[in-house]
């Protein structure tokens, strides 16, 4: 049974619009983080939450905000929608923020803006 | 800011071949270095880690040794299979208080294997 669950698994939205991205864990994990890849650019950390608290956001655009209403929730809502948002969204867990916790990933949802 | 280079793009060899793609890191402190593998459709997995100097990560014939003094976090496998065709990452971690949990990437070395 997956562990981590991406929803949906594909999205193509129009430029200008509104997508919010599902990521739930069922590893009895603490942190959850979201990163991207794109064509452009390797994977890249956007966001990190400990307990539901964001501990850190390395995202320039305030256009990208995640969502943590249960422990083991983290969405990705992604607002006014541009064709450079394409890329795959990863969401991925850890027991905890610190340590050498292992982070286990997701299978993404891969978004294309139109 | 932290950084990690690997150099190879694509790595194209044949079953059996010897297999090295490099890693460098550029980070303060003493941070843990990980390499993961991708394969098509899904998110990276772990292969495995080093939080030390000198210290070897391994995992199903894949090895590398940190090693502080070149900053390099080499990935080698002696014989490589078709089965390990897939995208591998390069990634460090700090591990000081304070400093968060992201991983930092390198850009990936797709790896095809042919029979």
């Amino acid at each position: 049974d997956p562990k981590i669950i991406q929803k949906p698994k594909y999205l193509v939205a129009v430029t200008g619009s509104e997508k919010i991205l599902i990521c739930e864990q069922y590893l009895g994990h603490n942190a959850m983080y979201w990163y991207r890849q794109s064509a452009k650019k390797p994977l890249e950390f956007m966001f990190s939450y400990s307990y539901q608290k964001l501990m850190d956001n390395q995202t320039a655009s305030s256009r990208f905000q995640p969502q943590s209403s249960k422990k083991n929730h983290l969405d990705l809502q992604i607002t006014a929608l541009k064709p450079d948002d394409s890329a795959t969204y990863f969401c991925a867990s850890s027991l905890r923020d610190w340590g050498s916790y292992e982070q286990y990933f997701g299978p993404g949802t891969r978004l294309t803006v139109l | 800011g932290d950084s990690v280079t690997q150099t190879e793009g694509q790595v194209a060899l044949s079953e059996e071949d010897f297999l090295t793609i490099h890693c460098n890191y550029s980070a303060s402190g003493y941070p843990t270095l990980f390499w993961y593998v991708q394969y098509p459709g899904e998110g990276p997995q772990l292969l495995f880690r080093a939080s030390r100097d000198k210290e070897k990560g391994s995992s199903r014939g894949f090895e590398a040794t940190y090693d502080k003094g070149t900053t390099s976090f080499h990935l080698r496998k002696a014989s490589v299979q078709e089965s390990d065709s897939a995208v591998y990452y390069c990634a460090l971690r700090r591990m000081q208080q304070g400093t968060g949990s992201k991983l930092s990437f390198g850009k990936g070395a797709k790896l095809t294997v042919s029979p």
